[in-house]
């Protein structure tokens, strides 16, 4: 079964600061795509950046870059710039390819606090 | 941009109390999904739900849930009789095909059950 574990429970940065959240996952799968989600204090998911796996090149979203090492299995979030509206939970998921199973598999998630 | 709507925002049920969950998808998406959040606690998969059929579900989803898409564009998830360890944060998920696009989710319902 696919896990995905994120190790930090917590982490603050200053404001317009960089700042790079870890995520490791397990899959046997070669073929995959990880995602980052952010929960602000209203709980609702909002999707901050995703990467599919055959994808060499790491993901960018403006402010938001990912740094996806395939065969460490990692997939850390970098956040430049930060702003405090960027305070939120931020949880990874995983999620297999066509054929395989729809759900999201996700991290424990992490705290993000941003200091003015 | 179009989103995923959830109502209520808040539900406060007795324990063994019928609730139903209600989620309206972005329009033109086909694949559909709920999930929970206990506070505190990492989001889990409840099930999926394709072309009026349950396509996926987890362990969590027993007989006491079901789903439902009971016209064109709402999507149910209905607790028969609500236990202490339902109260958790129920959120619903749209894409428009399977596995390759992204979820979207809606902003959540937050059920307590007393």
């Amino acid at each position: 079964a696919q896990t995905v574990t994120q190790s930090q429970p917590e982490m603050s940065v200053q404001e317009a600061e960089t700042v790079t959240l870890s995520c490791t996952y397990d899959t046997s799968e070669s073929d995959y795509y990880l995602f980052w989600y952010k929960q602000p204090p209203s709980r609702q998911m909002i999707l901050v950046i995703r990467q599919e796996a055959y994808k060499q090149q790491n993901a960018t979203e403006n402010r938001f870059s990912v740094n996806f090492q395939k065969a460490a299995k990692s997939f850390s979030l970098k956040i430049s710039d930060s702003q405090l509206g960027d305070a939120a939970m931020y949880f990874c998921a995983y999620s297999q390819t066509q054929g395989g199973s729809e759900k999201l598999v996700f991290g424990k998630g992490m705290k993000l606090t941003v200091n003015p | 941009e179009p989103e995923v709507t959830q109502t209520p925002s808040h539900q406060v049920t007795q324990m063994g109390q019928e609730v139903i969950l209600r989620c309206v998808p972005i329009s033109n998406h086909l694949y559909f999904y709920w999930y929970r959040q206990i506070l505190g606690q990492k989001v889990e998969f409840l099930v999926s739900f394709y072309n009026n059929e349950i396509s996926e579900k987890s362990e969590i989803f027993d007989d006491q849930f079901s789903v439902e898409r009971p016209d064109g564009s709402n999507f149910t998830l209905k607790i028969r009789s609500t236990k202490l360890e339902d109260s958790a944060m129920y959120f619903c998920a749209s894409s428009r095909d399977r596995n390759t696009d992204t979820q979207y989710f809606g902003p959540g319902t937050r059920l307590t059950v007393l």
